[in-house]
């Protein structure tokens, strides 16, 4: 067990809805990151929130936001729902923002989207 | 070309062999290189972490690393297993985490 929590485990949605992913770090840790995993695509890096500001972005989609609140906390809001959306969606925590970038990971929300 | 690559396997080794997996990529402004091992349905947890070129050695597991090249190397010595997984490299190219990637991953299987 990583200490990072996620819910839902599973959510099965239609197109076109929006969802709320949560996230809460490890006890201790300020920085939250947030992937998406699809067998198409591999791991990829949508965001990274250190003590509530937003710290990099990788690939998320402009349909997709996120925000760590001040109890550090996270969501990611996933809005206008597509088949294509559809993937494991990670949560990560770490002490520090930069190197050596140890991350421990949350056991994931599954989307499906119908 | 995909940033970064790995070849996807399946890979099938007996228990007790030496196992050896790479990532190539193409990106030159890399210079923190993580290997990730990944169970079915769980997290990936980090197994190890290089910064620039170079070897690293925790245990069983030797991380190289050869910039020069653009490829990176994990081996697993005296393979168990529970080392069955999917195992993921990333690399990233600042300190502050900018442009964070992973590879796709390669699925391990020990035999028993």
């Amino acid at each position: 067990d990583s200490g990072v929590t996620q819910t839902p485990k599973h959510l099965i949605t239609a197109t076109g809805q929006r969802v709320t992913l949560r996230c809460s770090p490890r006890s201790g840790d300020l920085s939250v990151y947030w992937y998406q995993q699809s067998l198409d695509q591999g791991l990829q890096f949508l965001i990274q929130y250190y003590n509530g500001e937003e710290r990099a972005k990788g690939n998320i989609l402009e349909r997709f936001s996120a925000q760590q609140f001040p109890d550090l906390h996270s969501e990611l809001n996933l809005s206008s729902l597509e088949l294509g959306d559809s993937a494991l969606y990670f949560c990560a925590s770490s002490a520090n923002p930069g190197p050596p970038y140890e991350q421990y990971f949350g056991p994931g929300t599954r989307l499906t989207v119908t | 070309q995909k940033e970064v690559e790995q070849d996807p396997g399946p890979l099938s080794v007996p228990e007790g062999a030496i196992v050896s997996l790479n990532c190539t990529y193409s990106n030159s402004a890399f210079q923190y290189f993580m290997w990730y091992r990944q169970y079915s349905r769980k997290g990936p947890e980090l197994l190890m972490y290089t910064y620039s070129s170079g070897n690293k050695e925790d245990g069983r597991f030797t991380a190289q690393v050869d910039k020069s090249s653009k490829y990176i190397s994990l081996f697993i010595r005296d393979s168990q297993p529970s080392d069955s997984a999917t195992y993921l490299c990333a690399m990233s190219q600042d300190n502050y985490g900018q442009n964070f990637v992973f590879g796709p991953g390669t699925r391990l299987s020990v035999l028993p």
